[in-house]
């Protein structure tokens, strides 16, 4: 089965640094696919970033990248240039082909002003 | 473009009640999912559709939770009779197809059983 481990329930960060939210997954499948969702305090879940198992280079969406080590099974999210409108509860995501997502825990993200 | 449409946003029932809840997917795609997502954790697949058809129920409480699709757009949840651990918050999704297309999420609805 595949799961989806976020080491870190709660982190904080000041208006304009970088964060990093860790995601480990476990899986003996070779193709798959990786998602940061993000869900602000009002709950609608909203797209951060995606990653194809299949191709080396990271992610990047703006101030949004991925760190993915494929042997090491982690796919962690660097947040640059903090805003106050990041705060909010971040899920790592796993799918295979038939799109059975699993979520990971979630970190609660808070951005001090 | 329209994103994921549900109602109600909120529903407080009493233990033994039954409930429902409806969703609209962005228009076009194929396939609908609903989540359970109890406080303070992540969302847990209920049932999947894709058109009309159901595709994974696997984890769906089939004795007491029940969910339809019948035309292959909007799908409607059910839970009867509904107990405190249902108390969660039930969102629903759509991707245009199943594999690896990026799910799309509703506004959620939250429910409270007393």
């Amino acid at each position: 089965a595949q799961t989806v481990t976020q080491s870190q329930p709660e982190m904080s960060v000041q208006e304009a640094e970088t964060v990093t939210l860790s995601c480990t997954y476990d899986t003996s499948e070779n193709n798959y696919y990786l998602f940061w969702y993000k869900q602000p305090p009002s709950r609608q879940m909203i797209l951060v970033i995606r990653q194809e198992a299949y191709k080396q280079q990271n992610a990047t969406e703006n101030r949004f990248s991925v760190n993915f080590q494929k042997a090491a099974k982690s796919f962690s999210l660097k947040i640059s240039d903090s805003q106050l409108g990041d705060t909010a509860m971040y899920f790592c995501a796993f799918t295979r082909n038939n799109n059975d997502m699993r979520f990971g825990a979630g970190t609660r993200l808070t951005v001090k002003p | 473009e329209a994103g994921v449409a549900q109602s109600p946003r909120y529903k407080i029932i009493e233990k033994r009640q039954s409930v429902a809840f409806w969703c609209n997917p962005i228009s076009g795609h194929a396939t609908l999912y609903w989540y359970q997502q109890i406080l303070g954790q992540g969302p847990k697949l209920l049932i999947q559709f894709q058109n009309n058809g159901v595709v994974d129920d696997s984890q769906l409480p089939k004795d007491r939770f029940s969910a339809e699709r019948l035309k292959g757009v909007d799908s409607t949840l059910k839970i009867q009779p509904a107990k405190l651990e249902d108390s969660a918050v039930y969102l629903c999704a759509s991707s245009f197809l199943r594999g690896q297309e990026t799910q799309y999420f509703g506004p959620g609805t939250r429910l409270l059983v007393l």
